[in-house]
């Protein structure tokens, strides 16, 4: 199994409605991420948690929201999609130091 | 602002052959790391090779190897022997400060898509 886990790997919705992409790890880490990456623009951070009382904007968080469950769960929502936000997504976790350990991504499209 | 660039988007190799991939960085921070990260057609991030700043000495991971030069804020990833499943798009990563103690950003470079050919 992995250690970080997405759900769904795919979805298809329309426009305006409210999607929520779901992350959970079994590696023990306090730190996760949720990450956009479109072709040409590589990874863009949308929002990070660093403990379950610690919520921070990354550089995109416009028309996204964040919940920390749990140390082991950080879901991302959509309350009204857009078309614009047609993405590949990545939850992400780490450890104060090192690398990041990515989910297998979530392919949203929005029609 | 620290910036991550790859200024490849596309690459070619012949199967067995040897590839460079680019990557150039700015920060005026002295402690850091930087990364390499492979992505395959089933889209997973997979960490290929990783540097810290403070190492002289060039990581090495089996056919992959860095050359970082810190004073040129360069980091490339050398593939040797390529192979069919060598192809991916390759993402330079970097992590440093970002601003309160123990925290840390990671930015990405916008990739290279590298093709293996048979």
């Amino acid at each position: 199994d992995a250690d970080v886990t997405q759900t769904p790997r795919n979805r298809i919705t329309k426009t305006g409605k409210r999607i929520m992409l779901e992350c959970s790890q079994t590696k023990g880490h306090d730190r996760m991420y949720w990450y956009r990456q479109d072709p040409g623009l590589g990874l863009r951070l949308i929002y990070y948690s660093f403990d379950v009382k610690d919520i921070n904007k990354g550089e995109i968080s416009d028309g996204y929201s964040v919940s920390r469950q749990a140390q082991a769960k950080f879901s991302l929502s959509l309350e009204s999609a857009i078309p614009n936000q047609t993405a590949l997504y990545f939850c992400a976790t780490s450890e104060h130091t090192g690398e990041l350990f990515f989910g297998e991504g979530s392919r949203l499209t929005v029609l | 602002a620290q910036t991550v660039t790859q200024s490849q988007p596309e690459m070619s190799v012949q199967e067995a052959e040897t590839v460079t991939l680019s990557c150039t960085y700015d920060t005026s921070e002295s402690d850091y790391y930087l990364f390499w990260y492979k992505q395959p057609p089933s889209r997973q991030m997979i960490l290929v090779i990783r540097q810290e700043a403070y190492k002289q000495q060039n990581a090495t991971e089996n056919r992959f190897s860095v050359n970082f030069q810190k004073a040129a804020k360069s980091f490339s990833l050398k593939i040797s022997d390529s192979q069919l499943g060598d192809a991916a798009m390759y993402f330079c990563a970097y992590r440093g400060p970002s601003g309160g103690p123990g925290t840390y950003k990671y930015i990405f470079g916008t990739g290279t898509r590298l093709k293996v050919l048979a």
